[in-house]
């Protein structure tokens, strides 16, 4: 069955960096996009950054744009997000997602909080 | 970005009752809406993709409609399960938009 984990999240401070990872189990890593999405405390689901299949392509929401990195390494099957300048309001749970149809999200980890405070 | 706006914000029913959920885009997505449920502390769980497809494993209590800007969400008759907080999602533009969620509860 289809298993994300992520891991990495923790209480950093304003300005400093973190790197997410989730990593991948049953099914073909390779043949899959891959999502970053975030819901902050009490607050509602928001998506954070694409990777394509083959990490060709990647988008991201205009917030974190020239802050965060999506990756993928397929041979180790995990996905990852490196985040630097952490502000305040990047304070969530994060999730990571398999996409479904170059747009939506199928299966979902469990999700690992961030906490970025001073 | 399409800013998607749902209704109405909480919705109050009894287990039976029928349930309906609006999701309004703000520019046509065509098809390309999902609906996600999410109870307390668990993950979100996707329901109906492009507009109207049920997703593996989901009852048949769930359907979607819509096209263009306007979209629902029916649950037939409601399973004490049922209760909980739904999204809609668009995948016709970037960045990917949610809807605010409109709140199930008993």
């Amino acid at each position: 069955q289809v298993q994300l984990v992520e891991s990495g999240g923790g209480v950093v401070q304003p300005g400093r960096s973190l790197r997410l990872s989730c990593a991948a189990s049953g099914f073909t890593f390779s043949d899959y996009g891959m999502h970053w999405l975030r819901q902050a405390p009490g607050k509602g689901l928001e998506w954070v950054a694409i990777v394509w299949y083959d990490g060709g392509k990647k988008y991201y929401t205009d917030s974190v744009k020239g802050r965060f990195t999506i990756s993928k390494d397929n041979s180790k099957n995990t996905l990852y997000l490196q985040m630097n300048s952490l502000r305040a309001e990047d304070t969530a749970v994060y999730y990571c997602a398999r996409d479904l149809k170059s747009g939506s999200f199928d299966y979902w980890g469990q999700g690992t909080l961030v906490t970025v405070s001073s | 970005e399409n800013v998607l706006t749902q209704s109405p914000a909480t919705l109050a029913l009894s287990p039976g009752e029928r349930a309906t959920l609006s999701c309004r885009a703000s520019q046509s997505v065509t098809g390309y809406l999902a609906w996600f449920q999410q109870k307390p502390g668990q993950t979100p769980r996707l329901l109906i993709y492009d507009a109207s497809n049920r997703a593996t494993g989901i009852p048949a209590r769930f359907s979607g409609s819509g096209s263009g800007t306007d979209f629902t969400l029916t649950i037939s008759s409601l399973e004490p399960d049922d209760f909980a907080v739904y999204y809609c999602q668009q995948r016709s533009s970037w960045p990917l938009t949610f809807g605010g969620g409109t709140k199930v509860e008993i």
